[in-house]
């Protein structure tokens, strides 16, 4: 399996509460990706990065940011959580070969009340 | 990219060949075949993928129609830990920053005891 490790696998926070989602690699892949889950939705990329400090937004990047400041490392922030947030988050790396050959985090549950 | 098409469901006994069947009719010349899974509350995985050629890995097999305009995914010998969502992708593949994975309903296969 992918090097790939989510923390944390669960969270319950408040509404209006700051969140953030950690997704390391130990592949030193370029590319690294956030995507959330929801019934009915299927997955959904927030953002993706090709590179340290590099970053950009995909579909449904509204109420999050990113940084990734080392290879290893992507994080993922709520500014301030809604319920709309409530979801499943995967992480994924992919390298340079072929960028949909991504491999996925274990995901993160999250629960906003 | 090209429209998937996957049956709902399908079920197999254990120890037999699973063959998921896709239909992408539209898929262009230099638009790839990939199959992800995903087994229940795990992070999606990535199987195999092709261009036209045949492919086999240590996971399944890949076959592809001469004019592309379908697939089947084979696991020679379906395991209960097989039971998972099926999906069936086409994508160019690219190493551009717009390499999101975009996954449909998938096929549910269960392998039965």
């Amino acid at each position: 399996d992918a090097g790939i490790t989510q923390s944390p696998r669960h969270k319950v926070t408040e509404t209006g509460t700051p969140v953030t989602l950690r997704c390391h690699q130990t592949e030193n892949h370029r590319y690294m990706y956030w995507y959330r889950q929801d019934p009915g939705h299927g997955l959904r990329l927030i953002h993706y990065s090709y590179g340290v400090k590099d970053t950009d937004k995909g579909e449904v990047s509204d109420g999050y940011s990113v940084s990734r400041s080392k290879t290893e490392d992507f994080l993922l922030t709520l500014e301030s959580a809604t319920s709309s947030q409530t979801s499943v988050y995967f992480c994924a790396i992919s390298g340079t070969v072929s960028s949909y050959e991504q491999y996925f985090g274990p995901g993160t549950r999250l629960t906003v009340t | 990219d090209a429209k998937t098409t996957q049956p709902t469901s399908m079920d197999c006994a254990e120890g037999r060949a699973a063959n998921l069947p896709c239909n992408h009719s539209t898929i262009s010349g230099n638009e790839y075949v990939y199959w992800y899974r995903q087994i229940h509350s795990q992070g999606p995985q990535y199987i195999i993928h092709g261009l036209k050629n045949n492919e086999t890995n240590e996971m399944a097999s890949l076959i592809i129609t001469e004019d592309r305009k379908s697939s089947t995914l084979i696991l020679p010998h379906a395991t209960l830990r097989d039971t998972a969502v099926y999906y069936c992708i086409v994508r160019v593949s690219d190493t551009g920053a717009n390499s999101k994975l975009t996954f449909g309903k998938g096929i549910t296969l269960s392998v039965r005891p």
